[in-house]
């Protein structure tokens, strides 16, 4: 079973500049998530998605940062204008349910490394 | 809000020795606890976990056992090799406070064993 893909995994842009990343998530899996982290710093939750319609994006950042999974499946995550402290890798997890009191595993894919200078 | 504190790294060991990192949390109500690992280059993986209170999560050799009265859940295990060489982050679901499946992380331990 294909693991979650994402792309790019490297990114330098400058500041100011807009940068986009995209995910797809595991086959079939509804929730999907993106986490940034920051070097030192766990992962914190940026949004949180079931199906195409959001559930929790109570920690982006939403005059920069913007999200969309339009059809279900994949999602890509936007910021415009960048700024120096969201150099992190951000990541996107799925899961096959997100709802519930009993945990569903999520699903890490390997990141896209943020570099703003 | 709910949180979890996890020992800072780097820890360095040599191959075979005893390895404990800590964890402690912080939740509103009865979360689920885990540890996952991530191995350099790669995507973070669920090492274990424990749903309730006494329950033992093991995997790989890894143990963890959730402990309420301490809201401790510290990770360990026994003869570290080469390639367990990660970082580890403990963390934590809450379905009370938190919901919808969301995870918290702490700030992960780096671990490095050396031959």
């Amino acid at each position: 079973e294909a693991g979650v893909a994402q792309s790019p995994r490297y990114k330098i842009i400058e500041k100011r500049q807009s940068v986009a990343f995209w995910c797809n998530p595991i086959s079939g899996h509804a929730t999907l998530y993106w986490y940034q982290q920051i070097l030192g710093q766990g992962p914190k939750l940026l949004i949180q998605f079931q199906n195409n319609g959001v559930v929790d994006d109570s920690q982006l950042p939403k005059d920069r940062f913007s999200a969309e999974r339009l059809k279900g499946v994949d999602s890509t995550l936007k910021i415009q204008p960048a700024k120096l402290e969201d150099s992190a890798v951000y990541l996107c997890a799925s899961s096959s349910r997100g709802a519930g009191a009993n945990y569903n595993e999520q699903f890490f894919g390997p990141g896209t490394r943020l570099t703003v200078l | 809000g709910d949180s979890v504190t996890q020992m800072e790294g780097p820890v360095t060991l040599s191959e075979e020795a005893f390895l404990t990192i800590n964890c402690t949390y912080t939740a509103t109500g009865y979360p689920s606890l885990f540890w996952y690992v991530q191995y350099p280059g790669e995507g973070l993986q669920l090492l274990l976990k424990a749903t309730k209170a006494d329950d033992k999560g093991s995997n790989k050799g890894f143990e963890a056992t959730y402990r309420k009265e301490t809201t401790s859940f510290h990770l360990e295990k026994g003869s570290v090799q080469v390639s367990d060489s990660a970082v580890y982050f403990c963390a934590l679901s809450d379905p009370v406070s938190g919901g919808y499946n969301k995870l918290i992380f702490g700030a992960g331990t780096r671990l490095a064993v050396h031959p």
